[in-house]
């Protein structure tokens, strides 16, 4: 079986310019979180899906990043315009439903770089 | 924002010594713990869910205790090897209508051979 599948890699840009990522989650999980984690912290927790449906993005910033999990599968964090605070790892789970008894599979994580 | 700590924040140790780490937590609200290793490179995995105050977790040379009524679990690594090497992280979810997940900042483990 597959597992949580995340692209790009890598991805280096310029302030200013936007950027997206990619995750197609674990089949037949309903919840998809985003986490963004920074050198030396542990992940923070940017958006959680319950199917198609956010269920929690308090921590989101609404002016530059937007996401989107249509059909309630695949997921699409955006960022624009990025800043120099935003290069971290974004790293995608998800797992069969909330947070509790059922753990979270992670995707390999998108390092951001901006300069 | 839920307080989950971990300590120490970094540590090495020679191959063959053990070793644990702490995961503090909030004493309320409490649903469950999850302890995930994160290899350089590689995706975080979970290690272990522990629910019930008193559990004790084992997977090989790995164990990891549970304490709810005060706040903490320790994860202990019996022998450690150099494949032990990865950051430890703990998450704490909160129980409630809208169950919450919070990480720890991780414990980075160097096993030096």
């Amino acid at each position: 079986e597959a597992g949580v599948v995340q692209s790009p890699r890598y991805k280096i840009i310029e302030k200013k310019q936007p950027v997206a990522f990619w995750c197609n989650p674990i089949s037949g999980h309903n919840t998809l979180y985003w986490y963004r984690q920074n050198l030396g912290q542990g992940p923070e927790l940017l958006i959680r899906y319950e199917n198609e449906e956010a269920v929690d993005d308090s921590q989101l910033p609404k002016d530059r990043f937007s996401a989107e999990r249509l059909k309630g599968v695949d997921s699409t964090l955006k960022i624009q315009p990025a800043e120099l605070g935003d290069s971290a790892v974004y790293l995608c789970a998800s797992s069969l439903s909330e947070p509790g008894a059922n753990v979270l599979t992670f995707g390999a994580g998108s390092r951001l770089t901006v300069l | 924002i839920l307080n989950v700590e971990q300590s120490p924040q970094s540590l090495h140790v020679q191959e063959g010594d053990s070793t644990n780490f702490t995961c503090s937590f909030p004493s309320s609200n409490f649903y469950a713990l999850h302890w995930y290793r994160w290899e350089t490179a590689k995706s975080p995995e979970a290690l272990f869910v522990m629910t019930l105050n008193g559990d004790e977790k084992k997977k090989g040379r790995i164990s990891a205790t549970l304490n709810t009524k005060e706040g903490y679990s320790y994860l202990y690594i019996k022998g450690s090897q150099p494949e032990d090497s990865a950051t430890y992280l703990c998450a704490f979810i909160s129980s409630g209508s809208a169950r919450q997940l919070t990480f720890g900042s991780g414990t980075q483990l160097t096993v030096l051979p």
